[in-house]
């Protein structure tokens, strides 16, 4: 199995702020790497996939880098509506998929 | 629009079973997998597993194995998630998803609710 450590769990930040998020996987993930935002009471909204690739509708403030394992998402200035739980997501053995354990981003 | 939408919340007791169900639409079924995905109350979200629906072979999470069944039906494009025996740990939010070939999730219902309490 794929162990995934993503940090910092929680991080406090502002409005403009430039805020990265890592995802460090127990192997190297050939860039099967995808990124969410969750909002408490919704579903998970899919924002990054292949590592770095922009899902359509995302706003440019949002991007993703890395190659190997280890791989960061970058919310390059916050805005209110940013303020949500992060999740990262592998599935370089897939069928199989792990989850990163989250990151809550707070004001 | 690629659509799914799940069943309403239960509310079950130890031991009981039980089936959620994911319908979609909008698109063309067996050309995706569907994956569960499980969030216990205020925790992270868990992969369980996922089914082709083309050959509706199901592949498991090591966690879940042996505790879930994952199946759909072709004809209804639907997709179920089904406990024989609920535990009060199976209280949790369940997602049904559809993957794309970038093996991420694009879309997701809106959840289904299950409490398992005595």
């Amino acid at each position: 199995d794929i162990q995934m450590t993503q940090s910092p769990s929680s991080v406090s930040a502002s409005v403009g702020d430039r805020v990265t998020i890592t995802c460090r996987a127990s192997q190297d993930l050939n860039y099967w790497l995808g990124w969410y935002q969750q909002k408490p009471g919704k579903a998970p909204k899919l924002l990054i996939y292949a590592a770095s690739r922009l899902q359509s509708g995302v706003p440019s403030r949002f991007s993703g880098s890395g190659s190997g394992a280890e791989y960061t998402l970058t919310i390059s200035s916050l805005q209110p509506e940013d303020f949500a739980t992060y999740y990262c997501q592998e599935a370089n053995n897939f069928p199989l998929i792990t989850f990163g354990q989250g990151t809550r981003l707070e004001i | 629009e690629v659509q799914l939408v799940q069943s309403g919340a239960e509310v079950k007791k130890p031991g009981e079973s039980l089936r959620i169900a994911c319908e979609t639409s909008g698109y063309s079924f067996i050309s995706y997998w569907i994956t569960w995905v499980r969030q216990m109350p205020g925790k992270g979200l868990e992969w369980m597993g996922r089914i082709d629906p083309s050959d509706s072979k199901p592949n498991y999470s090591p966690s879940f194995q042996g505790h879930v069944t994952i199946s759909v039906d072709k004809s209804i494009n639907t997709a179920y998630l089904q406990w024989s025996s609920l535990r009060a740990p199976d209280t949790a939010i369940y997602y049904c998803a559809r993957i794309n070939s970038y093996r991420v999730i694009d879309y997701w219902g809106q959840g289904t609710l299950v409490t398992v309490s005595s």
